[in-house]
Order: C-alpha cells, then structure tokens, then sequence
C-alpha cells in the first residue's frame, strides 16, 4: 500500500529534551515535507526536500532540522523542544513532473506536547 | 493580504442538501487548484486536482475554477454525515527562492447532520 509512515503518532515531552519524528514513503516521491497545524493558523511549512541530500526552510523553520540522506526517509528533529512547539505534525511527500508537483500524500500526523 | 482565502466556517447543513465550500486567491500565475479532506486527528487525503478554469467532477464531488476571478469551489452533491470533516483548498506556487511550495487555506469546518 502507497503511504507516508510517520512515528510516534503521539508523544509528551520536557522542554530541552531532544527528540526525532520519523518519517519514510513508499512511493519513490522526490519531494517531501513537514508542516505543523495550529488552530487558527492552518497548516505551516516547517522545511521541504526537493531530493536526496537537497533541503530548505519553509515559512516556520526555527527550532527545527531536518536531513535527506536517502529518499525515502524524511526525519525531523527538534534539538531543544520548547512549550511553543507544541502541535499537530504532518509529513507529506509528492512526486514532481517538469518542476510541477501533484497531490500531497500525507502520513497520519505525530501529536506532540512539550511541558 | 493572505496568498489563499478561505472562510473556516463553520457550515452545518442537512443531509442531502448541496454544499458549496470556496477559496479566493491573489497570484494570477497559481495553476494547479487542489481540495483535501481532512477528518479530525487524520492527516489531509487529497480529494481533487484541477488544472486551469473548468469543471471537474469525480462522483458527488465537482471542482471548479475561475482563474479570471481568481475563485475556485467545490461542491458536494447529496451530502451525506460521512462528509463531515474540514476541506482545505490548496494550490503549487513559489517560494522563497523561486521553488515550488504549496499554498493553503485555512479549511472550512463543514457537519452534515442527518
């Protein structure tokens, strides 16, 4: 079956506490992300991958990094946590055409709080 | 000004009846028109992929896009309480340093209530 595989799905935190979302695809997709859902502020692009060992921030990188050393794989790392990074984490991944990206498939989201 | 504009709602409807659910953009140059679902605590699952003005229908569900009024709708026939969930609107524009990134709505919390 096609589908983004995120871990944990949920998980609580200290502040400081290094930590690691996994993420990995199926699907041979060149392009992957991460985004963050708050209410009221909808999703929010954490950082995007175009392809192996190619990365960049999206609109709300601080606090976070992310590698792509093989394609499948999209890990994010929160190397000090803090309470404001609490939220709703989504990975997604989508193949690329001539430049031009299709749907996103998205995993089922990592519930994250930091105390 | 946002990029994409989308009203949250919420919209409660009967079953049966006909939802509109609609996002306005700003960039001329957006293209490719996207529609997600997403059910509480589940990741978005696209819904529709439209490229250009037109019509697009895939079951009870049709997308439409305006690029002239730079307006794009989905419209749900019969609705059924399944159908409860937020749609987000979504369309491939560019970002810092020139690369594709998708732009989104906020969603509109839609309930069909039986």
């Amino acid at each position: 079956e096609a589908q983004v595989t995120q871990n944990p799905r949920y998980l609580i935190t200290v502040t400081g506490k290094k930590l690691t979302v996994t993420c990995s695809q199926n699907m041979n997709h060149e392009y992957m992300s991460w985004y963050r859902q708050d209410p009221g502020l909808g999703l929010r692009q954490i950082y995007y991958s175009m392809n192996v060992e190619v990365t960049d921030k999206g609109d709300v990188p601080e606090g976070y990094k992310v590698s792509r050393k093989e394609k499948r794989n999209f890990p994010l790392i929160l190397e000090s946590p803090s309470p404001n990074q609490t939220s709703l984490y989504f990975c997604a991944s989508t193949t690329m055409f001539r430049g031009q990206g299709y749907g996103y498939t998205f995993g089922s989201g990592t519930r994250l709080t930091v105390v | 000004q946002k990029e994409v504009e989308q009203d949250p709602g919420p919209l409660s409807v009967p079953e049966g009846a006909i939802v509109s659910l609609n996002c306005t953009y700003s960039n001329s140059a957006f293209q490719y028109f996207m529609w997600y679902r997403q059910y509480s605590r589940k990741g978005p699952e696209l819904l529709m992929y439209t490229y250009s003005s037109g019509n697009k229908e895939d079951g009870r569900f049709t997308a439409q896009v305006d690029k002239s009024s730079k307006y794009i709708s989905l419209f749900i026939r019969d609705s059924q309480p399944s159908d409860s969930a937020t749609y987000l609107c979504a369309m491939w524009g560019r970002g810092a340093g020139n690369n594709r990134k998708l732009i989104w709505g906020l969603g509109t919390s839609l309930a069909v209530n039986p």
